[in-house]
């Protein structure tokens, strides 16, 4: 039941786009991406709902595909702040027994 | 200040020892749990608390006892400790279905 992430990990020059991927097998209710940087805790960034609309947070965005059970997290124009490891966490039904399951993780390497 | 608190932020123990982990939020949160991340940094979740009532206990060895005095604590004991139980240990908290909060983690190190 773990999300799949993809890439794995990827190098950007300031100021250049990316997308992180996340897709599961099941059903999902909702995805919440996360930001770790090195040696900190995860950071929430944001939570897209089954039926929500796409979030935004700055230049950071994401989507939901409620069809292929697809996530998808756009950083645009990166900053170097940018950088650490991104995690979508999935949860496959709402109500009681909340449990985020989480994929991988993508490293996220952002140069001057 | 800080929402959700663990200590020690570092444990070095010796094989075949016992040692916990606590952890306190102050954000009111009904829910706590506790997470490994391993060093290929996979998040996975350990237990959940719903107001000190065990809902989630995913395939951990009973050498993992959480203990909820009252929804605000959630603690870790382990015991026995093995070269595998080395990893980071975080204790996030949410409001029900809400993002998670995590603490800053507890990195284990089992000599």
């Amino acid at each position: 039941q773990q999300p799949v992430q993809s890439p794995q990990a990827v190098i950007l020059r300031e100021g250049e786009d990316a997308v992180i991927n996340c897709s599961s097998s099941k059903a999902l209710y909702s995805v919440h991406w996360y930001r770790q940087k090195h040696g900190e805790a995860p950071v929430f960034l944001m939570i897209l709902l089954k039926g929500g609309e796409q979030k935004g947070h700055e230049k950071i965005s994401a989507s939901f595909n409620e069809k292929k059970q697809q996530s998808s997290l756009y950083l645009t124009a990166s900053q170097l702040s940018y950088s650490g490891t991104y995690f979508c966490g999935t949860e496959i039904r709402g109500g009681s027994n909340y449990k985020l399951t989480f994929g991988k993780g993508t490293l996220l390497t952002v140069n001057p | 200040d800080t929402a959700v608190s663990q200590t020690p932020k570092y444990l070095v123990t010796q094989m075949g020892n016992d040692k916990s982990i606590k952890c306190e939020q102050n954000l009111g949160h009904d829910t706590m749990y506790w997470y490994k991340q391993d060093s290929k940094k996979f998040l996975k979740i350990m237990f959940s608390y719903n107001n000190k009532e065990l809902i989630i206990n995913e395939t951990v060895p009973n050498r993992f006892s959480p203990k909820s005095p009252d929804k605000a604590h959630l603690n870790l004991h382990i015991n026995s400790l093995e070269l595998g139980d080395s990893a980071v240990y975080f204790c996030a908290s949410s409001q029900g279905p809400s993002p998670l909060h995590f603490g800053n983690g507890t990195r284990l190190t089992v000599t």
